[in-house]
């Protein structure tokens, strides 16, 4: 079936390291994928999506990353700031195209 | 307006009582979304509308039941909902077709009684 995983659920760093979040999917033949932020109280706010023709997508100090070959998709935050802690979601579009399949979630703290 | 906002904020209700969430995007999306949320979950699809028709039903109970009016606004209707319906209900739209980002509103937070 369709699933998209996460692999850790808290992830605390100091300000101003580098943040990795990881995500495993298990669907070969997704082709969309979608990193989210959800701050406390709000709903998921998109970061950054990458198509399966691409490897690697940069964005303002966040950088996207897809293995295809181990089905294997993270999310590089630069410079950890105190705003940035929130729950990262990965999120897969389904093969039908119409709604997206979310990950369990990753909790990142950051501390000053 | 790249926002979608969603009313009421908070609702608290009894079991008996019918109550109706709103939804509302000016980005000219004629894709919309029901998704429901319970605490340090991710959010789980239940509708899907496409050019104001429903195209996906998630096996969603019939005390949730969706209607979309116009291509801007998306209703929850919701009639004798259980306490383990209590969850925060996002609202997302998107452009139709594939590689589109969705746009969440914040949600309601629901609580039943």
């Amino acid at each position: 079936g369709e699933s998209v995983g996460l692999h850790l659920p808290t992830l605390s760093v100091q300000e101003g390291d580098n943040s990795i979040i990881n995500c495993a999917y298990s669907n070969s033949a997704s082709d969309y994928f979608i990193w989210y932020k959800q701050e406390s109280g709000k709903g998921p706010q998109f970061i950054i999506d990458i198509r399966s023709n691409m490897d690697k997508r940069q964005g303002q100090r966040v950088t996207v990353l897809l293995n295809k070959t181990v089905k294997h998709l993270s999310l590089q935050i630069a410079a950890t700031q105190p705003g940035d802690s929130a729950v990262y979601f990965c999120a897969e579009e389904s093969q039908a195209g119409t709604a997206l399949i979310f990950g369990k979630g990753t909790t990142l703290s950051v501390s000053s | 307006d790249t926002e979608v906002t969603q009313t009421p904020k908070h609702l608290v209700m009894g079991m008996t009582n019918k109550k109706s969430l709103k939804c509302e995007q000016h980005m000219g999306h004629r894709a919309m979304y029901w998704y429901k949320q319970k605490a340090k979950k991710p959010p789980e699809l239940m509708f899907v509308y496409s050019y104001e028709k429903l195209s996906i039903n998630e096996s969603v109970p019939s005390r949730f039941s969706p209607e979309c009016p116009n291509s801007s606004l998306l209703n929850l209707h919701l009639h004798a909902l259980q306490p383990e319906d209590s969850a925060l209900y996002l609202c997302a739209s998107s452009h139709r077709g594939r590689y589109n980002e969705q746009f969440f509103g914040p949600g309601t937070r629901l609580t039943v009684l």
